[in-house]
């Protein structure tokens, strides 16, 4: 019962390195996101795709790119780290579009650019 | 900005006690959802209400969600220290916001 996987647990990154948030689920759903966690802010979404092929703009999306490869997987990527990028990362996925009834989510990635 | 605001920010209560903790916004939601998340970890999904005025319990939680469905509360009886956790709620009306949070800890 694995639900959703995220890879890796932790990183730290020198301020211009690249990474890429690995995300996967078992669970047979169509909508798959991707949020952060600051204190004192909440979640705030970063990527969603509501289905296979299909992927759009959240909240705060500036300064990465999301890849939806095939229902299971949707990758998170930062093209050149800042600062301001350092939080905790959740993957999450829901059966309709929009987490209307609810989200499963991952552990995280706790994410530290320097 | 669609905002959701939880309240109290902390709680710090004895094992044994009740407490109530409380969402609101200005926004009609089509859901609400109530999270706990444990350090380290990912939120865990509670319930989620749709009905203006229901009612939900899960075992010593009890959620409410208001009759114009603009609130909630979630209030837990006899709090034992394995409810100590971030308790977050969010609202649904296309796009799904969360709230920043009600830290709880129950001590023994």
């Amino acid at each position: 019962n694995a639900g959703v996987t995220q890879t890796p647990k932790f990183q730290v990154l020198k301020t211009g390195q690249s990474m890429t948030l690995q995300c996967a689920q078992d669970m047979n759903h169509n909508s798959m996101y991707w949020y952060r966690q600051d204190p004192g802010m909440g979640l705030r979404l970063i990527y969603y795709s509501a289905s296979e092929g299909t992927t759009d703009k959240g909240e705060v999306p500036n300064g990465y790119n999301v890849s939806r490869l095939n229902k299971r997987e949707f990758s998170l990527r930062l093209e050149s780290a800042a600062p301001s990028q350092t939080s905790v990362y959740f993957c999450a996925s829901s059966v309709g579009n929009r987490g209307v009834l609810g989200y499963t989510f991952g552990s995280g990635t706790r994410l530290t650019v320097v | 900005t669609q905002l959701l605001e939880q309240s109290p920010q902390f709680l710090s209560i004895q094992e044994g006690e009740n407490l109530t903790v409380y969402c609101n916004s200005s926004s009609v939601f089509s859901s609400l959802q109530w999270y706990r998340q444990e350090p380290g970890e990912g939120p865990v999904l509670l319930v989620t209400v749709v009905t203006g005025g229901e009612v939900k319990k899960l075992k010593r939680l009890t959620f409410q969600f208001g009759d114009a469905r603009k609130d909630s509360s979630l209030h837990i009886t006899a709090a034992q220290p394995g409810d100590t956790g971030l308790y977050l709620c969010a609202g649904a009306w296309g796009a799904t916001r969360f709230g920043a949070g009600t830290r709880l800890t129950v001590k023994p």
